[in-house]
C-alpha cells in the first residue's frame, strides 16, 4: 500500500479556499486517490475520489498531476462547519489488499 | 443516500465482559470492515470480510475478536473479554469493491460508530 504524507494541521478563515496536499510517491498504477472528512465522534465521510487530472463534485475538487505522486484537495470558500480532519487514502481494486490505511490526516481549523 | 447503521451508539461494559457491536451495511455492498479509533488517535483497521470469511485482519484483531454475518443484513464484531484498552469508537464500513473502488464514486461508507467504554 502506498504511504501518504499530509500536513498535520492547517488554519484558514471563513470564505477562503483551502488546498490540502498529499504526497504518495509509491502509488501503484491501478490505485485511486480518495479523500475523507471526519468530524469529532463521527465516522469518516467520503468526499471525493480520482485517478488522474481533475475531479470536481459539489463539495470539493481534486487535482492530480500527471505523475500521480501527489494530489491536492481543494475546498472552495470554507465555512466554520468545514473544521474537521481530512484524510488522503490510496488504494484500488488490484492493490492486493482489502483495507485502507488511515494516516494522521490534516486537522483543518476554520476561523471566523 | 444509503447509510451504514451501527448499534448501539454507546455501550459501557465491565472489564472481562463480552460485547457485540452490530452493523447493518448497505444492502448491495459485498465487502465489510471494522475500524476503531481510540480517542485522539488514528482510525485503525481491524478486519475486512468478504464472501462470509475474513479477508484480512490487523495485529489488533487477536483471538479476543471475531466477526460474523449471521444473516443477510447484519455484520457483527464480538469482543470476548473486554479490556480497558478496548475503549474506543468502533466504526463499521462497507463497499461494493475491494479497496473501496467503484468506478468514479463513493469508496467506503462508514457508519456513525459505537463508542465502547470499558470500566
Amino acid at each position: 500500500l502506498a504511504k501518504t504524507t499530509q500536513p498535520i494541521s492547517m488554519d484558514s478563515y471563513e470564505g477562503q479556499e483551502v488546498n490540502i496536499t498529499c504526497s504518495h510517491n509509491n502509488i501503484a498504477t491501478n490505485d485511486y486517490i480518495t479523500w475523507y472528512q471526519q468530524f469529532p465522534s463521527q465516522g469518516p465521510r467520503f468526499i471525493i475520489q480520482g485517478y488522474k487530472t481533475k475531479v470536481t463534485n459539489e463539495v470539493a475538487s481534486l487535482f492530480i498531476p500527471a505523475d500521480r505522486k501527489s494530489s491536492t484537495l481543494s475546498l472552495p470558500r470554507v465555512s466554520l462547519s468545514d473544521t474537521a480532519v481530512y484524510y488522503c487514502l490510496v488504494g484500488g481494486p488490484t492493490s492486493g489488499t482489502y483495507k485502507y490505511i488511515f494516516g494522521t490526516g490534516t486537522r483543518l481549523k476554520v476561523l471566523a | 443516500e444509503p447509510e451504514v447503521t451501527q448499534t448501539p451508539s454507546h455501550q459501557v461494559t465491565q472489564m472481562g465482559q463480552e460485547v457485540i457491536l452490530r452493523c447493518v451495511p448497505i444492502s448491495n455492498h459485498l465487502y465489510f470492515y471494522w475500524y476503531r479509533q481510540i480517542l485522539g488517535q488514528k482510525v485503525e483497521f481491524l478486519v475486512s470480510f468478504y464472501n462470509n470469511e475474513i479477508s484480512e485482519k490487523s495485529e489488533i484483531f487477536d483471538d479476543q475478536f471475531s466477526v460474523e454475518r449471521p444473516d443477510g443484513s447484519n455484520f457483527t464484531l464480538k469482543i470476548r473479554s473486554t479490556k480497558l484498552e478496548d475503549s474506543a469508537m468502533y466504526f463499521c464500513a462497507s463497499s461494493e469493491e475491494t479497496g473501496g473502488y467503484r468506478g468514479y464514486s463513493y469508496g467506503y461508507t462508514f457508519g456513525s460508530g459505537t463508542r465502547l467504554t470499558v470500566v
